[in-house]
């Protein structure tokens, strides 16, 4: 019965390669983010999503676009990938807003050759 | 100077010990505070909430000093399955973006 789900666990492309990653969670949750954790293991925010509307793009190149089909999913298509896109990528879930207990699904390890 | 700022460790600690780490925030606005825990190759999870007016849970204890604009979390009688390192997060007011720390790594060993 997993909260927040992720797929896949872990991607290895070629650089200049499109690749998505999906993400579900089963909790209810009208928010979900994606984040993006780099090899120093820094926590940065990318997307937040409310309800399937866009309400947080921190800086982030074009080629990363989220999309939310219904509220329950949030997926993260790249595009033409790059050396330093190679990080772990978490999705995550809140109630409302970003001032509640996010939980996070068990990240997508993405390598970029 | 960065938004949130923690003490990257590792703090390395044998059992029984009581340690503690700090997190600065530099918004003066930041509205909400939590201590995550991340073990290796794991996803972060919910330590606690930081309350005003501190709060504990067992051997956990987060306190939050508005005017010097840190947050603190004392682990009493350390265990080996402590090890991990623990963000600090904090929420600005209005906009709700939640900004998470670079990470305490504790070590504790027997």
């Amino acid at each position: 019965d997993t909260a927040v789900s992720q797929t896949p666990k872990y991607l290895v492309t070629q650089m200049g390669n499109d690749k998505s990653i999906k993400c579900e969670q089963n909790l209810g949750h009208d928010t979900m983010y994606w984040y993006k954790q780099d090899s120093k293991k820094f926590l940065k925010i990318m997307f937040s999503y409310n309800n399937k509307e866009l309400i947080i793009n921190e800086t982030v190149p074009n080629r990363f676009s989220p999309k939310s089909p219904d509220k329950a999913h949030l997926n993260l298509h790249i595009n033409s990938l790059e050396l330093g896109d190679s990080a772990v990528y978490f999705c995550a879930s809140s109630l409302l807003g970003g001032e509640e207990t996010q939980y996070f699904g068990p990240g997508t390890r993405l390598l970029v050759l | 100077r960065k938004e949130v700022e923690q003490d990257p460790g590792p703090f390395n600690v044998p059992e029984g010990a009581t340690v503690a780490f700090n997190c600065t925030y530099s918004n003066s606005a930041s509205q909400s505070f939590f201590w995550y825990r991340q073990d290796c190759r794991k996803e972060p999870k919910l330590l606690m909430s930081v309350y005003s007016s501190g709060n504990e849970d067992g051997r956990f204890t987060a306190q939050l000093n508005r005017a010097s604009q840190y947050i603190s979390l004392l682990i009493r009688d350390s265990k080996l399955s402590d090890s991990a390192t623990y963000l600090c997060v904090v929420v600005q007011g209005g906009s709700y973006i939640p900004t998470f720390g670079r990470g305490t790594s504790l070590i504790v060993h027997p």
